[in-house]
């Protein structure tokens, strides 16, 4: 099975910061990697595919980068509603699996 | 606009069945386009993809469920089923169901939007 590691776990930021959360794959993924918002008791809420194509609807400040084994979340400028759980998942090869989460608190 | 949603007991026996069924609306499980999956999360294990299946019945399982899983579709109800057999405490999360998208034709292999709200199973006599 591919492992999907994030880090950190949690973070702890303001409103208007940029944060990047990091999701990283134990073999090579192509772009095969997508990123998940969860609020707790919520469904997880598709942001991106293909490792950077944004969702139609989500909002720009949210961008992701990367290929291969590394990749990368990134939310500028955070807004209140961004504080929540992301999560990164890899479509490469069967057992689909999933990061770990990290947690974004506000400071 | 899709929706989908799951339904099925709350709380299950060692050793039984979990049956699970997802109501979907707005699109026809019977659509090429797409994949039907379920997915599950506990505090334990965090998110695990359990299978999916596609309109033609071809499911793809995660190993570690194999032997004890079967997802089928109701094309009448336009519903999409999950049994996982011999459950234990372990198989204690909340389970949701989804449309997968696939990134093409040639492969497999997708990503999960949208997501039904999600179903609380308790494994517990």
């Amino acid at each position: 099975d591919v492992q999907m590691t994030q880090s950190p776990d949690s973070l702890s930021a303001s409103v208007g910061d940029r944060v990047t959360i990091s999701c990283r794959a134990s073999q090579n993924i192509d772009k095969l990697l997508s990123w998940f918002q969860q609020k707790p008791g919520k469904a997880p809420k598709f942001l991106i595919q293909g490792a950077s194509n944004l969702q139609s609807g989500v909002p720009p400040r949210f961008s992701g980068s990367g290929s291969g084994t590394d990749f990368t979340l990134t939310i500028t400028s955070l807004q209140p509603e961004d504080f929540a759980s992301y999560f990164c998942q890899q479509s490469y090869s069967v057992p689909y699996t999933f990061g770990q989460g990290t947690k974004l608190e506000i400071k | 606009q899709l929706h989908l949603q799951e339904s099925g007991p709350g709380l299950v026996k060692p050793s039984e069945t979990l049956s699970l069924t997802c109501i979907v609306s707005g699109a026809s499980i019977t659509s090429r386009d797409y994949y039907w999956g379920w997915i599950r999360q506990s505090p334990g294990k965090g998110l695990e993809w359990i299978g999916s299946i596609f309109y033609s019945g071809t499911t793809y399982y995660n190993p570690s469920f194999k032997t004890r899983l079967t997802i089928s579709l109701d094309t009448s109800q336009n519903q999409v089923s999950l049994n996982l057999r011999s459950v234990t405490a372990a198989d204690t999360a909340v389970y949701f169901c989804a449309r997968e998208v696939p990134y093409s034709s040639d492969y497999y292999g997708g990503w999960f939007d949208p997501w039904g709200q999600g179903t609380l199973v308790t494994v517990s006599s």
